[in-house]
């Protein structure tokens, strides 16, 4: 079963620092990953997505992609209160049309 | 109002009535996703649709029907509800590069 796996934190980060979430996802034929943010009630709003190895910047949040370790990860630096949400990591399956594989979420609490 | 819109917010049935969830979207994208949200489970892909009248299963299809007979809607069906499909229903849409659009969801509760 192809799976997208997330440390379920809660992860708790001082305001200021850099967060750090990872996922690992099982289905080496995936070629495109999504990091989602979701507040409590709320639904998942799209923040980065990814589709080559290395970085990708975008204001305060950087993703990460490593194929060969079937790796991914969200920097957030400058961390404010506001960032505190559930992450979601994403995964277009092998095969592609099947829909995006979701991880269950790592929970970020940003201490003020 | 363009964007995703999902109804009705909130849901309460009875077991074994049939229940359908509402999905419309104003980008004409072709892909349509509907997903359920459980504490300890995460988001799962009920059914899909790649375009009108083209569905498919996801990972938890049982005890759902769906339907695309336009571009815009894309209803879900629960045609006898258990307390098991008691969760938060998200409909989603997308254009080629898979960046998904979420409704704001659809708390149903079974009793």
């Amino acid at each position: 079963q192809k799976e997208v796996e997330q440390n379920s934190g809660p992860l708790s980060v001082p305001e200021g620092a850099i967060a750090s979430l990872n996922c690992t996802y099982s289905d080496r034929g995936s070629q495109s990953f999504f990091w989602y943010r979701q507040y409590s009630g709320k639904s998942p709003e799209l923040i980065m997505s990814i589709y080559s190895n290395g970085d990708k910047e975008d204001g305060r949040f950087t993703a990460q992609l490593n194929k060969a370790s079937q790796y991914v990860s969200l920097l957030i630096r400058d961390s404010q209160p506001s960032d505190s949400a559930t992450y979601l990591c994403a995964a277009v399956p092998g095969g592609g049309a099947d829909g995006l594989t979701f991880g269950k979420g790592t929970h970020l609490i940003i201490q003020p | 109002d363009a964007g995703i819109t999902q109804s009705p917010r909130y849901k309460i049935t009875e077991t074994g009535r049939q229940v359908t969830l509402m999905c419309h979207q104003t980008w004409s994208h072709s892909y349509m996703f509907w997903y359920r949200q459980d504490l300890g489970h995460g988001l799962r892909l009920i059914y899909y649709s790649a375009a009108a009248d083209i569905t498919d299963k996801g990972e938890v299809p049982d005890g759902y029907v769906v339907s695309r007979s336009k571009t815009e809607n894309f209803p879900l069906t629960l045609e006898s509800a258990t307390r098991s499909q008691t969760s938060v229903y998200f409909c989603a849409s997308s254009g080629v590069n898979y960046g998904y659009t979420f409704g704001s969801g659809t708390r149903l509760t079974v009793v």
